[in-house]
């Protein structure tokens, strides 16, 4: 267990629907990522969020959206909903500990299926 | 700018062979170099991580990886392979910059073991 929580752990929605995907880092960290791995993308960054601030974006497409609010908690927006973005969302935060290596502690990820 | 590249997006070995799993980086400052697990329907984890002290970097289950500069590669090595090992492999560079660390992943290897 890496102490990274996500919520759900699988969502079956349809085509132009919007969903909301929800993250609590370990206790203490600060920094939340979140990563979009699929078949023929593999793991690809979307959003980086430090102390409730927005760091580096990624690959994210205008219909995602992220936020995190002041108990560092998560969410990860995606609207307007199209089958490539089936895919399993995962969020992953770092040590607040230092020295900090970057080393990234993963949740078990949110799978999303869109019919 | 940082990448990633793993040789081989499949390995398959027999049980008790040794495995072997390349990949090569490349960035433009001194990086941290990370092997992740993916067990089926799980988040990744860390293997081991190579953060500047030893360049034989040793993990969990056996495991290691060897950094070399010069080569750019860290390839990650198990004298004896075990069915539990088979799994997705992602070999990582992260840096600090700005915005704090950003990580790149590889495309990942699969890893298949026959009895």
């Amino acid at each position: 267990d890496s102490g990274v929580t996500q919520t759900p752990k699988h969502l079956i929605t349809a085509t132009g629907q919007r969903v909301t995907l929800r993250c609590s880092p370990r206790s203490g960290d600060l920094s939340v990522y979140w990563y979009q791995q699929s078949l023929d993308q593999g793991l690809q960054f979307l959003i980086h969020y430090y102390n409730g601030e927005e760091r580096a974006k990624g690959n994210i497409l205008e219909r995602f959206s992220a936020q995190q609010f002041p108990d560092l908690h998560s969410e990860l927006n995606l609207s307007s909903l199209e089958l490539g973005d089936s895919a399993l969302y995962f969020c992953a935060s770092t040590s607040f500990l230092y020295p900090n290596t970057g080393e990234l502690f993963f949740g078990e990820g949110s799978r999303l299926t869109v019919l | 700018a940082q990448s990633v590249t793993q040789l081989g997006s499949h390995v398959s070995v027999s049980e008790g062979a040794l495995v072997l799993l390349r990949c090569n980086y490349s960035s433009s400052v001194p990086p941290y170099l990370f092997w992740y697990v993916q067990y089926p329907n799980q988040g990744l984890q860390l293997l081991l991580k190579y953060t500047s002290a030893a360049t034989l970097v040793k993990g969990i289950n056996g495991f290691e990886a060897e950094f070399k500069k010069s080569e750019t590669s860290f390839h990650l090595t198990k004298p004896s392979a075990h069915m539990s090992d088979a799994a997705e492999y992602f070999c990582a560079v992260s840096a600090l910059n700005t915005g704090g660390f950003k990580t790149i992943f590889g495309a990942g290897t699969r890893l298949f073991v026959k009895a």
